[in-house]
């Protein structure tokens, strides 16, 4: 059974680097494609990007400046990294993975876990 | 980037009946659309793929249908388990876009 986990800080103050890491459980890293999406309170999912199995990786371009997603197949995690974030990045982040080989549509997710951006 | 419309956004229903969704996309999609179901609290959870194909475990009151730039997800036969909210999402580009979601409620 896959398994996805967030972890991050919970609170990120405004303009510093949001960092978080999705640790994957019950399968090889090496043959999904793997993915951040976000949901602010209230609001609706926004994906953020995916990476693929080869470590390339794809934004949304509202974003694309300041995301870098990373994978590190030996610890079997892979990471969000947002800079300069703003209250508006206050958000549920998810991580997720396609349910097949050539997947990006997600059928397996993280519980989530909510990031403040607040001083 | 590729925008999905969702309407309603909004939906009132009751117990038994049949409810249809509808995301509408700015330019054709083939059939690369997906449907989530998300309950409150919780993470979304993969219904409907490539348009009209049923997730495993996922009940056959749910069905999906479209192609192109308009997409249908029904549910028949509503069940109190089914008020939530859905979400469409295109995956024929390689930028990802959902729709703004329903909220389908008593």
């Amino acid at each position: 059974q896959v398994q996805l986990q967030e972890s991050g800080p919970g609170l990120v103050t405004p303009s510093e680097t949001l960092s978080l890491t999705c640790s994957v459980s019950g399968d090889s890293m090496r043959s999904y494609y793997w993915a951040w999406i976000r949901q602010p309170p209230g609001k609706g999912l926004e994906w953020i990007g995916y990476i693929y199995p080869t470590g390339s990786t794809i934004y949304n371009p509202s974003l694309m400046s300041r995301v870098d997603m990373s994978m590190d197949t030996s610890k079997n995690q892979f990471s969000l990294k947002l800079t300069s974030v703003t209250a508006a990045d206050t958000a549920t982040y998810f991580c997720a993975r396609g349910p097949t080989m050539v997947a990006k549509f997600w059928g397996y997710w993280g519980q989530g876990t909510l990031i403040t951006v607040s001083s | 980037d590729i925008q999905m419309t969702q309407s309603p956004s909004t939906l009132s229903a009751s117990v038994g009946d049949r409810v249809t969704i509808t995301c509408r996309a700015s330019q054709s999609v083939s059939s690369w659309v997906a449907w989530y179901q998300q309950k409150a609290g919780k993470a979304p959870k993969l219904l409907i793929y490539k348009a009209s194909n049923l997730e495993r475990g996922v009940p056959s009151r749910f069905s999906g249908s479209g192609s192109g730039t308009e997409f249908t997800l029904t549910i028949n036969n509503l069940q109190p388990e089914d008020f939530a909210t859905y979400y469409c999402q295109q995956y024929g580009d390689f930028f990802l876009t959902f729709g703004g979601g329903t909220k389908v409620q008593i």
